[in-house]
């Protein structure tokens, strides 16, 4: 079955970086676009990133546009997003998912937090 | 930012029909199919309902799903204990090149 698996949250000071890791299984990895979407402490949730199958489109939310970067190695089947220049409304659970087509996010990780404190 | 505008909360007795509505504008909602997700205390989101009315393998037929013009709305019927979640409607916009949530509506279980 499908399975996503995030990794690297952890606490990190404002202007740090960080970078966030999704492991995948169960599925054709380099067939599927791939999502980070993002929920801060009791609020809803946000789409951070997409990248595109051989990673020829990636796009960004405002938020985090010049700051976030998002990679995949289709090889290793894993998704990335490297966070750098944190802030401390970047604190949130992090999650990596699959698209499945027309923008649906057919499977979610069970998410990593992210705590931006000084 | 939420792009896409629902109502923060929604309740129900057990069996009643619980209806909750998700506003959007011609750009997202106007111009794409919509998701809905549903999200129980301390998991990860899932997916509920996808291309405006289809159900994932698994999910009861209890849940509904349309779309109109702008706007879009999830339906409960014969709503249950384990309905007690959150539920965001989402949109691909095609203005912003990105993925759009509503702000999310607490469906309670009385």
């Amino acid at each position: 079955q499908v399975q996503l698996v995030e990794s690297g949250g952890g606490l990190v000071k404002p202007g740090g970086s960080l970078t966030l890791s999704c492991a995948a299984s169960g599925f054709t990895f380099s067939n599927y676009y791939m999502n980070w979407v993002r929920q801060a402490p009791g609020k809803g949730l946000e789409w951070v990133s997409y990248i595109s199958t051989s990673s020829t489109y990636t796009n960004y939310a405002d938020s985090v546009k010049g700051r976030f970067a998002i990679s995949r190695d289709d090889a290793k089947k894993s998704l990335y997003l490297h966070m750098s220049s944190l802030r401390a409304e970047d604190t949130a659970v992090y999650y990596c998912a699959r698209d499945y087509g027309t923008a649906t996010m057919s499977d979610w990780g069970q998410g990593t937090t992210v705590t931006v404190s000084s | 930012q939420s792009v896409l505008t629902q109502p923060p909360s929604a309740s129900g007795t057990p069996g009643q029909r619980v209806t909750i509505s998700c506003s959007g504008r011609s750009s997202n909602i106007g111009s794409n199919t919509v998701n809905w997700y549903q999200q129980l205390p301390g998991t990860a989101p899932k997916l509920l309902m996808y291309n405006n009315n289809q159900r994932p393998s698994g999910v009861p037929d209890r849940f509904s799903g349309s779309k109109s013009g702008t706007s879009a709305s999830l339906a409960i019927s014969g709503l249950q204990s384990e309905d007690e979640a959150d539920y965001y409607c989402a949109a691909w916009d095609d203005s912003l090149n990105g993925y759009v949530f509503g702000t999310g509506t607490k469906v309670t279980v009385l």
